[in-house]
Formats: C-alpha cells, sequence, structure tokens
C-alpha cells in the first residue's frame, strides 16, 4: 500500500485479556516503530526493529509488552493480560532509511486501545 | 527523555488569522521537528530544522531553529480550516527515537 497500515482501527477488551495490534509498514522501509498516545499527550516510544533486528526496546513499559518483525516487514505488537492503563491510541510508523534518530517518520493512523 | 515545554496547549483563532506557537527545551538539541496530527490521523512530519538560526518554509508554514539551540517556533498565516489539528514540535540527537512534545491544539473558527 501506498501508507502505513495499521489494524485494528479499534480494539476493546476486558481487563486481563491479551490483544494483537498489526502493523504493514510502506514497503521497502527498513525502520519500524512503535509509540503509544496516550488522551491529550504527544507519542511516547515503545520499541524500534531494524529490519527484524529489534534494537530498542527501552520503552516498553512492562514485560506484558512485546514486538515482533519476523521477516522485516509487518509487525505486531502484542500486549497480555491488558489493564486498564494500557488504554491508548498505539501508533506504528515506518522510515526508509536504518537508524532509531530518524527524524523522516511516516506514521499509521494507529489503533486505538480501550481495556474496560 | 527530556521533555520539551510547547505553549500554548490550545488556542482558537478566525479563519485568516496567524497563528505562532512554540517549544522550548532545557537541553540543546540537534534537529527541531514540527509534526502535525490530524483528528483521527497519525502525525505527519511538516518541516525539519538542523542548524541553529535556520529558517524553512513550507507553503504557509514558517518554522526556525533558536539560535541557542533550545527552542523553535512554527508560524502558520493566514490560517484555514483544514490547519485544524494538533501540532507537535520533536527532536532526536541523532540516535535516539523521536521524543514529542504535548502539542498545540489549534482550533479555527469560519
Amino acid at each position: 500500500g501506498a501508507g502505513v497500515s495499521q489494524s485494528p482501527r479499534y480494539k476493546v477488551a476486558k481487563r486481563g485479556q491479551d490483544v494483537a495490534l498489526r502493523c504493514d509498514p510502506i514497503s521497502g522501509h527498513v525502520s519500524l516503530f512503535w509509540y503509544q498516545q496516550a488522551l491529550g499527550q504527544g507519542p511516547e516510544f515503545l520499541t524500534y526493529f531494524q529490519n527484524e533486528a529489534q534494537l530498542d526496546k527501552s520503552g516498553l513499559p512492562s514485560d506484558r509488552f512485546f514486538a515482533e518483525r519476523p521477516e522485516g516487514s509487518v509487525s505486531t505488537l502484542k500486549i497480555q493480560r491488558t489493564q486498564q492503563e494500557d488504554s491508548a491510541v498505539y501508533l506504528c510508523a515506518s522510515s526508509l532509511r536504518g537508524g532509531r534518530g530518524n527524524e523522516k517518520l511516516f506514521f499509521g493512523s494507529g489503533t486505538q486501545l480501550s481495556v474496560l | 527523555g527530556q521533555q520539551l515545554n510547547q505553549s500554548p496547549q490550545s488556542m482558537f483563532i478566525q479563519e485568516g488569522e496567524d497563528v505562532s506557537m512554540n517549544c522550548t527545551s532545557s537541553s540543546i538539541f540537534n534537529t527541531w521537528l514540527w509534526y502535525k496530527q490530524d483528528p483521527g490521523e497519525g502525525p505527519v512530519l511538516l518541516i525539519a530544522l538542523y542548524k541553529a538560526g535556520e529558517l524553512t518554509s513550507n507553503g504557509r508554514l514558517t518554522a526556525q531553529f533558536g539560535i541557542t539551540r533550545k527552542d523553535s517556533f512554527l508560524n502558520i498565516s493566514a490560517s484555514i480550516p483544514s490547519d485544524v489539528g494538533i501540532y507537535f514540535c520533536a527532536y532526536t540527537t541523532g540516535n535516539t527515537p523521536l521524543v514529542f512534545g504535548k502539542g498545540t491544539r489549534l482550533s479555527v473558527i469560519a
């Protein structure tokens, strides 16, 4: 596709449920980032992939959060045993070149997660 | 990461007015960025600044990298309804992921 695609757009989960959020980056983009955006806040970094390698996961808030990009394209962010504080918009971004310090990120529309 | 302070937090303006917003930090950065987020969408890069004092335009938008390298401002001239959204400043040190401010929410009254 022409842009970064995320699915689902909306996800409602009961507390304690596991969820999986998908990101299809722009074809050929080396770098992939996940960000979390709480209501009224700016996006906050979660994790970074260069191709299939997860080079930085310093932003993941707990060990309930897990991300993968096994073939260097599609990525999945998994949250186990969801809690209410996990409610946020999860944004995926990709960039053509490698490196965490990329400034030219292309963001998807996000997945809005609501944990009840 | 270092906190970015954006002001104002929100603003309501009449269509046709000029808009000015800024972003400050206690630390020096090499790259300042301005992103815009439309409702229900992800942020989109508007302008990237790489040198102290640099002034860059993108259509009706103009941004400047402060001389002290601790601040940046964004101006929008002759605002139109589609300027509505949240404007984020962000920085990277070159080896760190982008850090975003909390944003300035712009509403335009026709």
